[in-house]
């Protein structure tokens, strides 16, 4: 079955850096475009990042083009979202998502995503 | 504010049937399909809608999703208890390159 595995949150100051990982397994990681997705506290979903089969193609969302960076590495099954310059906004649950084939047509899975809190 | 509009929320007694409703625009909606997620509460979402009116295996055939120019919706009959969760349309957006929410509409069952 299908597993996403999110790791990597924590509390950290504003100004810095972290990277979230999402391991996956039960499906062939490479032939699939995967997405982050955030959730601030008590709000709804924003979609963050998405990230082509092959790594190739990357979108973001405008709030944070420019500071967040999408990779995967499919030797290892794994998906990354390395956060810079982190600001009190960027505070949300981030959920790691597969999408049903290309970048454009749906989550099909989520994973239980992992809290990432930036606070001085 | 949401790129794609929904009511904050809607309510229902078990067995009754209960529509939520989402507005885009041509560049989202118009152009491209709507999926629905289902957030019940402290958990992840989970795909229940997608392609404007398909069901993934093991959704039952009490949800249903419609598409009509740039407006979904999503309809659940013979409402039950469990069915209480958040719900959250989504579609692609040309204009923006990305994926586009709703902001949620929050289901009681009464």
């Amino acid at each position: 079955q299908v597993q996403l595995v999110e790791s990597g949150g924590g509390v950290v100051q504003p100004g810095t850096s972290l990277r979230l990982s999402c391991a996956a397994s039960g499906f062939k990681f490479s032939s699939y475009g995967m997405h982050w997705v955030r959730q601030a506290p008590g709000k709804g979903l924003e979609w963050v990042a998405v990230t082509s089969y092959d790594g190739s193609n990357e979108n973001y969302a405008d709030s944070v083009k420019g500071r967040f960076t999408v990779s995967r590495d499919n030797s290892k099954n794994t998906l990354f979202l390395r956060m810079n310059s982190l600001r009190a906004e960027d505070t949300a649950v981030y959920y790691c998502a597969k999408d049903g084939l290309g970048i454009k047509y749906y989550f099909d899975y989520w994973g239980q995503g992992t809290l990432v809190t930036v606070s001085s | 504010q949401s790129v794609l509009t929904q009511p904050p929320s809607a309510s229902g007694t078990p067995g009754q049937r209960v529509t939520i409703s989402c507005s885009g625009s041509n560049s989202n909606i118009g152009s491209n399909a709507v999926n629905w997620y289902q957030q019940l509460p402290g958990t992840a979402p989970k795909l229940l809608i997608y392609s404007n009116n398909e069901r993934p295996s093991g959704v039952p055939d009490r949800f249903s999703g419609s598409k009509s120019g740039t407006s979904a919706s999503l309809a659940i009959s013979g409402l039950q208890s469990e069915d209480e969760a958040d719900y959250y349309c989504a579609s692609w957006d040309d204009s923006l390159n990305g994926w586009v929410f709703g902001g949620g509409t929050k289901l009681t069952v009464l």
